[in-house]
């Protein structure tokens, strides 16, 4: 089975550019997550969704980070406008219903690293 | 606000012997935890899941333990081998630690 994809691997813009990460979950799976991860804050829960409506949305550092997930098969990360300080590395995962309780095993992408120059 | 802290951020041992680390949590009383491997450039890869009620689970040569009245887990990798060298996260529901790099010296 395929795991989960995203994509771009890499992105490279400029500040004030919009920039849209694009993440696949593993089919028959109800929530996805998306997550930040940079060396000084480790990996962040950014928002995470059920069944395509987001959940908890908490962790959004700003208005200018916006996702949507319109199906279950595709899910996207916005960030408009983009600052140097987004750079990190981008995860996606999704995992089989937990009820909420985060019990069950996460399944990660390999993430998109994004630069903002 | 819920905290999680791994022992070190860096930890070396030698080919063999059992590599030891641990996951410290404030402020939350999980029904789960769980552990994840994650090597350079990839994303984390699940490797076992505790529940509060489970004091012990074991997975091949690796072995975690749950304390939930010391509130800390720890993580074992016994007759440890290069190819085990990676970051470790530990995970509450929702809420990843920073991780432990090992690294396993031939």
């Amino acid at each position: 089975d395929a795991g989960v994809i995203q994509s771009p691997r890499h992105e490279v813009t400029e500040m004030g550019q919009e920039v849209t990460l694009r993440c696949k979950p593993i089919s028959g799976h109800d929530y996805l997550f998306w997550y930040r991860q940079t060396m000084m804050r480790g990996l962040e829960l950014l928002i995470y969704f059920n069944n395509n409506v987001p959940i908890d949305d908490s962790g959004m550092p700003e208005d200018r980070f916006s996702a949507k997930m319109p199906n279950a098969s595709f899910s996207t990360l916005k960030i408009q406008p983009s600052e140097p300080r987004d750079s990190a590395v981008y995860f996606c995962a999704s995992s089989l219903d937990s009820g909420g309780r985060g019990n069950q095993p996460q399944h990660f992408g390999d993430g998109t690293r994004l630069s903002i120059l | 606000s819920q905290k999680i802290e791994q022992n070190s951020e860096a930890l070396n041992i030698q080919e063999g012997k059992t590599a030891t680390l641990t996951c410290n949590y404030t402020n939350y009383s999980p029904a789960y935890l769980q552990w994840y491997r994650q090597d350079p450039g990839r994303g984390p890869v699940f490797l076992l899941l505790i529940r509060e009620n489970e004091k012990e689970k074991r997975k091949e040569r690796l072995k975690v333990t749950f304390d939930t009245t010391l509130k800390q887990s720890l993580f074992h990798i016994t007759a440890s081998q290069p190819a085990d060298s990676a970051t470790y996260l530990c995970a509450l529901p929702f809420v990843f630690g920073p991780g432990t790099r090992l690294s396993v010296l031939p």
